[in-house]
């Protein structure tokens, strides 16, 4: 099988701006999970997908935000973009229920200038 | 919510020595507790797992054991390898959320 894909892998933004990014899971994995990555920070959960609706989400802003098709690929989308926001964006799927073996996506590199 | 501790954040052991990493974990009901790898600019790679109801589980060189009365689970990476060198998260979750540690960085020396 495919392994989960995301796009673009990198982005450049400038502060204020907004951008999206997609993920496409595993073929039969309806779940998918959007982390946060920064350099000596672990993997910081920001939200959870399954069946198109938001199961679970962590402690990140309203400019945070995903959506989850009907297909199970997943975008998440961050408005208004602070420098903060740099950091490696990672998806990674499995399928509902155990065993929950989660499979991550080579993620996305977003710098804000 | 679940809350993960990971130590050490650094660890630098010889080749062909043994490597231990360990995770406390704050939730009772976490049942699922994976171990990942991300080699420098690469994605995490899950590497082993263990449920709840397992108290070790061994794969060749790799080895979790989980301690539920105290919350903590532990890698044990026995005749470590360079390619060994890499970040390793440990992770708790109950369903589909995941709560990670910080990261351990491990090298390990020729």
């Amino acid at each position: 099988k495919a392994g989960v894909t995301q796009t673009p892998r990198y982005l450049i933004k400038t502060r204020g701006q907004q951008v999206t990014l997609s993920c496409s899971p595993i073929s039969g994995h309806r779940s998918v999970s959007w982390y946060q990555q920064t350099p000596g920070q672990g993997l910081q959960f920001l939200f959870e997908y399954f069946s198109e609706t938001q199961r679970n989400k962590g402690n990140f802003p309203g400019r945070f935000s995903g959506r989850q098709f009907s297909n199970s690929r997943s975008e998440m989308n961050v408005s208004t973009l602070e420098l903060g926001d740099s950091a490696l964006y990672l998806c990674a799927s499995s399928l509902d229920g155990m065993p929950y073996e989660q499979y991550f996506g080579p993620g996305t590199r977003l710098t804000v200038t | 919510g679940e809350n993960v501790e990971q130590h050490p954040s650094t660890l630098s052991v010889q080749e062909g020595d043994s490597a231990v990493i360990k995770c406390t974990y704050s939730d009772s009901a976490s049942n699922y507790f994976p171990w990942y790898k991300q080699e420098l600019g690469k994605r995490p790679q899950l590497i082993i797992d263990i449920r709840s109801n397992v108290g070790e589980k061994k794969d060749q060189r790799i080895a979790v054991t989980l301690n539920k009365t105290a919350k903590h689970f532990s890698l044990h990476i026995t005749e470590t390898q360079p390619e060994d060198s890499a970040v390793y998260f440990c992770a708790a979750s109950m369903g589909n959320q995941f709560y990670f540690g910080t990261g351990t960085s491990l090298t390990v020396i020729p």
